[in-house]
């Protein structure tokens, strides 16, 4: 079993906080990260991909791989009411499979 | 691009009644998954398929089985359904080499 493993949360921040998401995976071989918003009732959609240790930034959104602690993170800075959604941690391996958390929700209070 | 399209999104199916999920993408993506989701949790990986041809079991794949006969049509196939089959299906589908995944609207099954 392949896991990937999320605080549930819910996680309240205030509009303009930065928002600090966290995520950990028990495959040491797995080589390729994701971050995905999911809005209730909606699918899944892409914010952040990460395959290299270190940090990557795109816009209000970076993300933070340490694979040495199979720790992977989002941060989200300015957060926005919009940014009120759950954000699933995704994990890659060589074989083609991509394994999920069971997400972190996340409401921004204006 | 209708990208990754699913059929039907809502059905309700009584215990023992078999029924077949539709996916179909039309990015000629060589990869496609199928996920469930239960309420309130992650996505769980059923079966997935690297081209036409070629499928694998995911995490959960008891009680579900899957065919790729062409690149775009990815369909799952529920026999003899169960309560514990109740739950949102969501379709998936990515290119050589990239990692992300381009999902359907999703398909909302009960049970009962």
């Amino acid at each position: 079993q392949k896991e990937v493993e999320q605080n549930s949360g819910p996680l309240s921040v205030p509009e303009g906080a930065i928002a600090s998401l966290n995520c950990t995976y028990s495959d040491r071989g797995s080589q390729s990260f994701f971050w995905y918003r999911q809005y209730s009732g909606k699918s899944p959609e892409l914010i952040m991909f990460i395959y290299s240790n270190g940090d990557k930034e795109d816009g209000r959104f970076t993300a933070q791989l340490n694979k040495a602690s199979q720790y992977v993170s989002l941060l989200i800075r300015d957060s926005q009411p919009s940014d009120s959604a759950t954000y699933l941690c995704a994990v890659g391996n060589t074989g083609n499979q991509f394994y999920f958390g069971t997400g972190t929700s996340l409401t921004v209070i204006p | 691009n209708a990208g990754v399209t699913q059929t039907p999104k809502f059905r309700i199916l009584k215990i023992g009644q078999s029924m077949t999920l539709q996916c179909t993408q039309d990015m000629n993506h060589n990869y496609m998954y199928w996920y469930r989701q239960d309420p309130g949790m992650g996505l769980k990986l059923i079966y997935y398929s690297v081209g036409a041809g070629i499928t694998d079991k995911g995490e959960v794949p008891n009680g579900y089985n899957v065919s790729r006969s062409t690149t775009e049509d990815f369909p799952l196939r529920l026999e003899l359904a169960a309560p514990s089959q109740t739950s949102v299906y969501f379709c998936a589908s990515r290119t050589q080499g990239a990692g992300e995944l381009f999902f359907g609207e999703g398909s909302r099954l009960t049970v009962l």
